[in-house]
């Protein structure tokens, strides 16, 4: 079965610096990838989607992630963390089907 | 386009009352979804579908019903609201099954 942990409920850093943020999954095939993001009081909004081309994922607002099969890993990262980065990111997995697993989330804290 | 649109965004129901939480895409997007947000839970699948006239259970169906009589509109029913059914209702669409347009949620309280 499908898992996806994304570790860390909460991460707080400061303005300017790296963001960080860990998702690991488990699968038996080869997963599509997701990153969303959700501002206070809205819906979700992708960021990025891995789906077996380039390991590297560009996204919006500055954000990538790398898939790393051997880690069995999708951490989403940005160079320098601005306040309006302040949400809630969560991971989700497909393989491939129309059904998503999401994981629990990370509350992101930027710091001024 | 207005993408994904849900109504109400706010509802307080009594234990054991119904309603109906409404969704609708005008994206022509065959793959529609109704999710519940809980803290700290991410988004749990409630009920999906492929198409216009097929449903089928998610991961936590019971105590909710949908239909799909079309292809643009995927309304959830609550029958005999419970308050463990308090949490964010969210729905999404996808043309492909694949990337997932979101709604911006009903905040579904039951006293």
């Amino acid at each position: 079965a499908q898992s996806v942990t994304q570790l860390g409920s909460h991460v707080s850093v400061s303005e300017g610096a790296l963001v960080l943020l860990r998702c690991n999954y488990s699968s038996s095939v080869p997963p599509y990838l997701f990153w969303y993001v959700q501002y206070p009081n809205q819906g979700l909004q992708l960021l990025l989607k891995y789906t077996s081309a380039a390991t590297l994922v560009k996204g919006i607002n500055g954000f990538e992630a790398e898939f790393k099969k051997s880690e069995t890993s999708f951490h989403l990262t940005k160079p320098s963390a601005h306040m309006s980065d302040a949400a809630e990111y969560f991971c989700a997995v497909s393989k491939g089907t129309y059904k998503y697993i999401f994981g629990t989330g990370t509350r992101l804290k930027v710091l001024a | 386009n207005a993408g994904v649109t849900q109504t109400p965004k706010f509802r307080i129901l009594k234990i054991g009352q119904s309603m109906t939480l409404q969704c609708t895409q005008d994206m022509n997007h065959n793959y529609m979804y109704w999710y519940r947000q809980d803290p700290g839970m991410g988004l749990k699948l409630i009920y999906y579908s492929v198409g216009a006239g097929i449903t089928d259970k998610g991961e936590v169906p019971n105590g909710y019903n949908v239909s799909r009589s079309t292809t643009e509109d995927f309304p959830l029913r609550l029958e005999l609201a419970a308050p463990s059914q308090t949490s964010v209702y969210f729905c999404a669409s996808s043309p492909l099954g694949n990337e997932q347009f979101f709604g911006p949620g009903t905040r579904l309280t039951v006293l």
